[in-house]
């Protein structure tokens, strides 16, 4: 059984890009959720996909944004980035929308 | 409002045990959940509770509940230097999928 997997592991970028973060979820998972961790703090949630929908928002500004696959796999894209954007950004799996989640590795993304 | 709140620092020798302390304020938390991460690494789950029970026990962890309380914690029985990382609590709420973390737990175990 294949784990979470995200690409890429870091990524730099500078103020006002853009950026796409990549998720492939765990075999026969179909939700995918979406976190930021800054440094020292814990996850944040950014928002859920459930069969290709947006499920569910944190507070987060509408640069941020998301799609996801016919094979659950999920993007995250986030525009204009800023410098308070650099962060570890998370994509979790799970099996149903109240279902456990299990966690990819991250992508670590830093904005100069 | 959704609060989870840890102690930021443990520091125990090998052989020890941990414990871990989480408080929650959702009184509508379904299931508790404990993640451990290590340095540049994603969120390892280790354990968790439905909300209607007071224990679990999965091989060295222990995790206890007091809904009254809205307390959680994490025991590790004979602590190893691999134990080493930091510690996650998150809870759900009944009305919506997301987590909602604590700031973490960062426990160092000493030879």
């Amino acid at each position: 059984e294949t784990g979470v997997t995200q690409s890429p592991t870091h990524l730099i970028k500078t103020r006002g890009q853009q950026v796409t973060l990549r998720c492939s979820s765990q075999s026969g998972h179909n939700t995918v959720s979406w976190y930021q961790q800054a440094l020292g703090q814990g996850p944040q949630f950014i928002f859920q996909y459930y069969r290709e929908e947006e499920n569910g928002r944190g507070n987060f500004p509408p640069r941020f944004s998301g799609l996801q696959f016919p094979n659950y796999s999920s993007e995250l894209n986030v525009n204009a980035l800023e410098l308070d954007d650099s962060a570890l950004y998370l994509c979790a799996s799970s099996s149903g929308l109240t279902d456990t989640q299990y966690f990819g590795p991250g992508t670590r993304l830093t904005v100069l | 409002g959704e609060d989870v709140e840890q102690s930021l620092f443990l520091s125990v020798r090998e052989g020890d045990s941990s414990v871990i302390n989480c408080t929650y304020t959702d009184s509508s938390s379904t299931y508790l959940y404990w993640y451990k991460q290590e340095p540049g690494a994603g969120l390892q789950l280790l354990t968790y509770i439905f909300s209607n029970m007071d224990m679990k026990q999965d091989q060295r962890l222990t995790v206890l509940l007091n809904k009254k309380d809205k307390h959680l914690s994490l025991r590790i029985a004979d602590t190893q230097t691999g134990d080493s990382a930091i510690y996650f609590c998150a809870e759900r709420g009944a009305s919506f999928q997301k987590l909602v973390f604590g700031t973490g737990t960062r426990l160092l175990v000493s030879p």
